[in-house]
C-alpha cells in the first residue's frame, strides 16, 4: 500500500479479554515502531523494530503488552487481560534506517476498554 | 533515557506568529523533528533539523535549534486557522534511530 495501515481503527473490548492490533508498514521500510497516545500524555514509546536486530521494548509498560513482526513486515502488538487503563490510541509508524529518515505513521488503532 | 518536554497549549490570533517550544535531554541527538497531528489524523513530518544547524527556513515555518540549552523551537509565520494541530517535537534517541516525541502543544488558532 502507499501508506502504513493499521486495524482494526477501533476496538472495544471487556476488560481482561486479549485484543491483537495489525500493523502493515511501508513496504521496504526496515524500521516498525509503536506508540500509545493516551488523552493529555502525548506519544509514548513502545517497541521499536529494525531489521533483523533484536526489538527495543524497553517501552512496553507491562508483561502483558507483547509484540512481533513477521518476516520483517507485518507487525502485531497483542494485548493481553485488558484493563481500563489499556484504553487510548496505539499508533504504528515505519521508516527507512538512517538518520533523519521521516517515520511515518498511521492512522492508529483506538481501542476502548470498558 | 531522553526526555522530551513541551506546553500543552498555545493560543494565537490568525495572522500573528505561533512560536511553539521543546526542550530535550540527550545532548548527542543527531536529528530532531517537528510532526504536526490534525484532528483525527495520524501525525506528519513538517520539517527536521541536524544538529550542526542553528536554524532552519521553510517557507512559513523556522526552526531555531540552541544545543547549549537542549532547546528547540517551531515559528510559524502568518499563523491560519487551518494550522490548529497537535505539534509534536521529536528527538532520536542517541545511538539508534528510535524517536522520542514529546507531550505535544496543541495549537489553537483564533479567527
Amino acid at each position: 500500500g502507499a501508506g502504513v495501515s493499521q486495524s482494526p481503527s477501533n476496538k472495544v473490548t471487556e476488560k481482561g479479554k486479549d485484543v491483537e492490533l495489525r500493523c502493515d508498514p511501508i513496504s521496504g521500510h526496515t524500521a516498525l515502531y509503536w506508540y500509545r497516545q493516551s488523552l493529555g500524555q502525548g506519544l509514548e514509546f513502545l517497541i521499536y523494530f529494525q531489521g533483523n536486530s533484536a526489538p527495543d521494548k524497553s517501552g512496553l509498560p507491562s508483561d502483558r503488552f507483547s509484540a512481533e513482526r513477521t518476516g520483517g513486515s507485518v507487525s502485531t502488538l497483542t494485548i493481553q487481560r485488558t484493563q481500563q487503563e489499556d484504553s487510548a490510541v496505539y499508533l504504528c509508524a515505519s521508516s527507512l534506517a538512517h538518520g533523519g529518515a521521516e517515520a511515518f505513521f498511521g492512522q492508529g488503532t483506538r481501542l476502548t476498554v470498558v | 533515557g531522553e526526555d522530551v518536554e513541551q506546553s500543552l497549549f498555545l493560543s494565537v490570533r490568525e495572522g500573528d506568529s505561533s512560536v511553539i517550544n521543546c526542550t530535550y535531554t540527550d545532548s548527542s541527538s543527531t536529528y530532531l523533528y517537528w510532526y504536526k497531528q490534525e484532528p483525527g489524523a495520524g501525525l506528519q513530518l513538517l520539517t527536521y533539523i541536524f544538529s550542526n544547524m542553528d536554524m532552519k527556513q521553510d517557507q512559513r515555518l523556522t526552526v531555531l535549534l540552541n544545543k547549549k540549552d537542549k532547546h528547540l523551537s517551531l515559528r510559524i509565520a502568518d499563523t491560519q486557522t487551518g494550522d490548529s494541530a497537535i505539534y509534536f517535537c521529536a528527538v532520536g534517541a542517541s545511538g539508534t534511530y528510535k524517536y522520542i516525541f514529546g507531550t505535544g502543544t496543541r495549537l489553537k488558532v483564533l479567527a
